[in-house]
């Protein structure tokens, strides 16, 4: 089955800094890629995602980019701010599993003012 | 999400008893999930659900029982047989289909008395 490994764990940057999250899956047949935003005792929010017949997606602040010869995927946040303090997580789905996200085990991003 | 509904939002668990999570989504969703988080950690599978009257155990399925009877609700009984439930648990739904993103509730958080 698939496996998404998720880098780093923890993350402390300055604000104003750029944050970025590495994702890697292992199941090449992979087309899907969101990622969520969890605040504490909050649920996981979608906040991008990508499909595989995209190269790179951004959304204001937020990009995704995708490398589906390497398989990986990652998440840049730039100009950080102290509410992008949470937790994030990259998923990955495909085809034949309906639906179904296998979950990276996240990453505490930490912003400093 | 507004659309996907988790009660209750506390529970305590008593040594031998069964308790019962509930999740009702108005999204007309195909696919339902339910996953397990513990401290500092990602998300586990528990079960899923594609459609009406049909699941499939996820991960982490022991001591842990479903139904889907009714395309809006997919509630998670946990079981005395799951000796470790203390957990935040969170229900999803989405569109039944390989490139869709799930859409959470605000989680049900369960601990033993």
């Amino acid at each position: 089955g698939e496996n998404v490994e998720q880098h780093p764990s923890t993350l402390s940057v300055q604000e104003g800094d750029s944050a970025v999250i590495k994702c890697t899956y292992s199941d090449s047949a992979s087309n899907y890629f969101p990622w969520y935003k969890q605040e504490l005792g909050k649920r996981p929010q979608l906040i991008i995602d990508i499909r595989s017949n995209v190269g790179e997606k951004k959304d204001q602040r937020i990009a995704v980019t995708l490398n589906k010869t390497a398989k990986h995927f990652s998440l840049h946040i730039t100009e950080t701010q102290p509410e992008d303090s949470a937790v994030y997580f990259c998923a990955a789905s495909n085809s034949d599993s309906w639906g179904k996200l296998q979950f990276g085990a996240g990453t505490q991003v930490v912003v400093t003012p | 999400d507004g659309g996907i509904t988790q009660s209750p939002k506390y529970l305590f668990r008593k040594e031998g008893q069964n308790v019962t999570l509930s999740c009702e989504q108005n999204l007309n969703h195909d696919a339902m999930y339910w996953y397990r988080q513990d401290p500092g950690q990602g998300l586990r599978l528990i079960y899923y659900s594609q459609i009406v009257n049909d699941f499939q155990k996820g991960d982490i399925a022991e001591g842990y029982s479903v139904s889907r009877e009714k395309k809006e609700s997919f509630p998670l009984t946990v079981t005395s047989a799951q000796k470790n439930p203390t957990a935040f648990y969170l229900c999803a739904s989405s569109i039944r289909e390989a490139d869709q993103p799930q859409h959470f509730g605000d989680g049900t958080r369960l601990s033993i008395l």
